[in-house]
């Protein structure tokens, strides 16, 4: 069985700043990682995914991940915060054939 | 490519009613699935069907719920009779491949029910 767990319902930070996610698995076998963002009214789409070919993961939009197996982490970080990074982060877990979503983290950016 | 597609993008319905979400996968993609998304559940994974047929449907809250793929570009979600706490954001998504943990998947954007 595979879970998530995502540190922190709502996240706030000052545009500029870093950004930082975090995400934490259960997994009873090697696991595939997922973060997915949700913009208001719209579906979930893909930022980056961990597959085993690195443990740092480049993603869209300046996000990356790095996937610590002796931590069972994979938190979400970008240098600096813009103003439309503001949505939902949601964390994932895939290992047999079905996928499993954390609670997701709300990100507000200050001005 | 247009994407997953899903209709009616919001639907408001009165408790008892039969209610149909339609869901139309990425052309070419091998496996569908329904989820529900609420503030109080957050995203919950219903069914989800490989090469049009069901999988797992261990996440189907009742007997009220039904799903169907008749064919690999078209699946319904069937709620009968809704009621109100059936109120929630019904998301359709599809993976390329059947049964690919690592493959992404491709959400529509969602049916909003509302059950009065």
């Amino acid at each position: 069985a595979q879970s998530v767990t995502q540190l922190g319902s709502h996240v706030s930070v000052s545009e500029g700043a870093l950004v930082l996610l975090r995400c934490n698995y259960s997994s009873s076998v090697p696991p595939y990682l997922f973060w997915y963002v949700q913009y208001p009214n719209q579906g979930l789409q893909l930022l980056l995914k961990y597959t085993s070919a690195a443990t740092l993961v480049k993603g869209i939009n300046g996000f990356e991940a790095e996937f610590k197996k002796s931590e069972t982490s994979f938190h979400l970080t970008k240098p600096s915060a813009h103003m439309s990074d503001a949505a939902e982060y949601f964390c994932a877990v895939s290992g047999n054939n079905d996928m499993r979503f954390g609670a997701g983290t709300r990100l507000t950016v200050k001005p | 490519d247009a994407g997953v597609i899903q209709s009616p993008r919001h639907e408001v319905t009165e408790m008892g009613q039969e209610v149909t979400l339609r869901c139309k996968p990425i052309s070419g993609h091998n496996s569908l699935f329904w989820y529900r998304q609420t503030m109080m559940r957050g995203l919950e994974l219903l069914i989800y069907f490989n090469n049009n047929v069901p999988i797992d449907d261990s996440g189907m809250p009742e007997d009220r719920f039904s799903a169907k793929m008749p064919n690999a570009s078209f699946s319904t979600l069937k709620i009968q009779p809704s009621e109100p706490r059936d109120s929630a954001v019904y998301f359709c998504a599809s993976t390329e491949r059947a049964g690919g943990p690592e493959d992404t998947q491709y959400f529509g954007p969602g049916t909003r029910l509302t059950v009065l």
